[in-house]
């Protein structure tokens, strides 16, 4: 079965820091990956997306991610969190076509102020 | 706006009575799932539905059925809670395999 491991169960980063999320899955064929996001007190969202083309994806709020297929990895990235980055960030992963992902635990991420 | 509605927000019941939680979408999606997640895990998927088509995973314990009467409304019964039982459940939608999942803001169910 697919597997979805978020390496990083907790972050904790002060403002301006740079950010580096890592997710890693285990199936070899045609994926598409997702990563959400889900701030205090709200639901999940999507951030990003990865379906096809360039493997360098560019998301909302200034967040970015690589798909790696070598690596079967889509590491999620931003150059300086805000206070506002605080929430919990989840990676998905689904089989192509299969319209049924499977998630990460998550990642906590709390940026101070 | 068009959303994906749950209700209600909190809910809490008593050990073995039976609960039904309510998801409501307006975005006209013909995919609807339902997620159990229980804290610093993973969103586990209970079933889903494409169309009128109903696809339980395999480790879905019994105690938990669904219903989707029609395109908008989906339900998730639990017959016989447990206090293993307590957790945030998440109603999802998506159309088709070709985008992203919307998610409600979930249920989260107190078993006492």
């Amino acid at each position: 079965a697919q597997s979805v491991s978020q390496h990083n169960h907790h972050v904790i980063l002060s403002e301006a820091a740079s950010l580096e999320l890592g997710c890693n899955y285990s199936y070899g064929g045609t994926v598409n990956l997702f990563w959400y996001v889900q701030y205090p007190g709200q639901h999940l969202q999507l951030l990003l997306k990865y379906f096809s083309g360039d493997p360098l994806v560019k998301g909302i709020k200034g967040f970015e991610a690589e798909f790696i297929k070598s690596k079967f990895s889509f590491n999620l990235r931003k150059p300086s969190v805000q206070w506002s980055d605080t929430a919990e960030y989840f990676c998905a992963v689904e089989e192509g076509g299969s319209y049924i992902p499977t998630f990460g635990r998550g990642t906590s991420l709390i940026v101070h102020p | 706006d068009a959303m994906v509605i749950q209700n209600p927000r909190y809910q809490v019941t008593q050990f073995g009575k039976p609960v039904t939680l309510s998801c409501s979408q307006t975005l006209n999606h013909n995919v609807m799932y339902w997620y159990q997640q229980k804290s610093s895990q993973a969103p586990k998927l209970l079933f889903h539905y494409y169309d009128k088509d109903f696809n339980n995973e395999a480790d879905t314990p019994d105690n938990f059925q669904s219903r989707r009467p029609n395109t908008s409304f989906c339900f998730l019964d639990i017959r016989s809670p447990g206090l293993g039982d307590a957790a945030m459940y998440l109603c999802a939608t998506s159309r088709d395999s070709i985008d992203e999942q919307f998610f409600g803001p979930g249920t989260r169910l107190t078993v006492l």
